[in-house]
């Protein structure tokens, strides 16, 4: 079956470190997202990319980063700039950019930082 | 810039009672328009959408949404809710890209 695979389910690290969460698609999908959801506050997108080797940046990009070198992966790190980490990450991706396509969801990332 | 509210944070319904979620967007053009449910701890499941032609929209699990341009609005309706629809209900609009800006989602407790 086709799909989005995040993992781990839950990540717990201390402050300081970096920690990279995995998201992979065999959908054959073009575009990949990033969001972050925080209670109360719904989604946001952290960053975004159309096609591989090219990503931009969302609405609350710092103290992320992230690289598209394979269609099917879009790692997410999370760097010790991000003055707080811990929430929820939930990937997804789309056929392409066209708004038509809707966007499908992996099970999500639950980021713990002390 | 595109906005989307939900105004409602939680909603309690019985079982078997009808069910509207409200969302009101903000966008200079015609939108597209999304509902999505989550369940505890899950990813985002998309129940319908809405690009253009008929305003009342279909989906699954028995959900329909109505766009009403004069409104901004495009709530998500369902007749009849089963206990398995408790679940956090997200709104999201984007223009002519696939930058989705979602609402602040509305959580549904069913009542048995």
């Amino acid at each position: 079956d086709g799909g989005i695979t995040q993992s781990p389910k839950y990540l717990f690290r201390k402050e300081g470190q970096n920690v990279t969460l995995s998201c992979e698609q065999n959908l054959n999908h073009d575009a990949m997202y990033w969001y972050r959801q925080d209670p109360g506050q719904g989604l946001r997108l952290i960053y975004y990319s159309q096609i591989v080797n090219d990503f931009q940046k969302g609405d609350i990009a710092e103290g992320y980063s992230v690289s598209r070198e394979k269609k099917e992966s879009f790692p997410l790190t999370v760097t010790s700039a991000q003055k707080n980490p811990t929430a929820f990450y939930l990937c997804a991706s789309s056929k392409d950019r066209t708004p038509s396509y809707e966007q499908y969801f992996g099970p999500g990332t639950r980021l713990t930082v002390t | 810039a595109q906005s989307v509210t939900q105004p409602d944070i939680h909603i309690t319904v019985s079982e078997g009672a009808s069910l509207e979620l409200r969302c009101n967007y903000s966008y200079g053009a015609t939108p597209y328009l999304f509902w999505y449910v989550q369940s505890p701890g899950q990813g985002l499941q998309l129940l319908l959408k809405y690009f253009s032609g008929d305003t009342l929209v279909q989906g699954i699990k028995g959900f329909e949404a109505e766009f009403k341009r004069s409104q901004s609005s495009f709530n998500l309706r369902k007749p009849s809710v089963h206990w398995s629809d408790a679940a956090e209900y997200f709104c999201a609009v984007t223009g002519g890209g696939n930058k989705l800006t979602f609402g602040t989602g509305t959580q549904l407790k069913v009542e048995l």
